[in-house]
């Protein structure tokens, strides 16, 4: 399995805390990512990573940041948690662009 | 606008049947079309890809079908049995660009 440790695995809070989820990878790889999984919408892009310090928006990205300081490191922050942001979130990284991602496996977040 | 449609949602075989997944794609400049098998509890772990170039790509009991007129891909999964009982998605992205447009998913439940 590639290396990569989501933490944490598990996370129940209320809404309007801020939230973070962190993404180590000890792969080396230069692409990150997270997603978000909800039934019957399959995986959908939150952020991605192209380098430390270089990030750029996916397709549902509203209400979430991210930063990336070193290379292993990748975190998703919910700055004021909604119920909408309910959700098992993954990571994954890839070495380079179109190429096979990796998933870690999976935080799965509950909004209250 | 949802890039990658995916079907059926879900799907029931009898073990040692063939078990079939369509995929329909939008944007004919994907050239990269994989396949994720996801267990409970688990982050998707890549199964099988294929390039445009061929029509048929296999390994050993799972096998993608694509059509690129149609604008089509499928997964086939011969002598099914029980330990593929897991959801897959399909998935489609381009050269150079960083993201991956996911299916919907299907859970596959092979009978004993």
């Amino acid at each position: 399995d590639a290396g990569i440790t989501q933490s944490p695995r598990h996370k129940v809070t209320e809404t309007g805390t801020p939230v973070t989820l962190r993404c180590h990878q000890t792969e080396n790889h230069r692409y990150m990512y997270w997603y978000r999984q909800d039934p019957g919408h399959g995986l959908r892009l939150i952020h991605y990573s192209y380098g430390v310090k270089d990030t750029d928006k996916g397709e549902v990205s509203d209400g979430y940041s991210v930063s990336r300081s070193k290379t292993e490191d990748f975190l998703l922050t919910l700055e004021s948690a909604t119920s909408s942001q309910t959700s098992v979130y993954f990571c994954a990284i890839s070495r380079e662009p179109n190429q096979p991602q990796h998933f870690g496996d999976g935080t799965r977040l509950s909004i209250l | 606008q949802q890039q990658v449609k995916q079907s059926p949602q879900s799907l029931i075989v009898q073990k040692g049947g063939i078990s079939i997944i369509n995929c329909a794609y939008e944007n004919t400049a994907f050239d990269y079309f994989p396949w994720y098998q996801q267990f409970p509890g688990k982050g998707p772990a890549l199964l099988i890809a294929i390039r445009p170039d061929v029509s048929e790509k296999k390994e050993g009991r799972f096998t993608i079908s694509f059509n690129k007129s149609a604008k089509q891909f499928s997964l086939h999964i011969m002598d099914s049995q029980p330990g593929d009982s897991a959801t897959y998605f399909c998935a489609a992205s381009k050269d150079n660009f960083n993201k991956f447009y996911f299916g919907s998913g299907t859970k596959l439940n092979v009978k004993p």
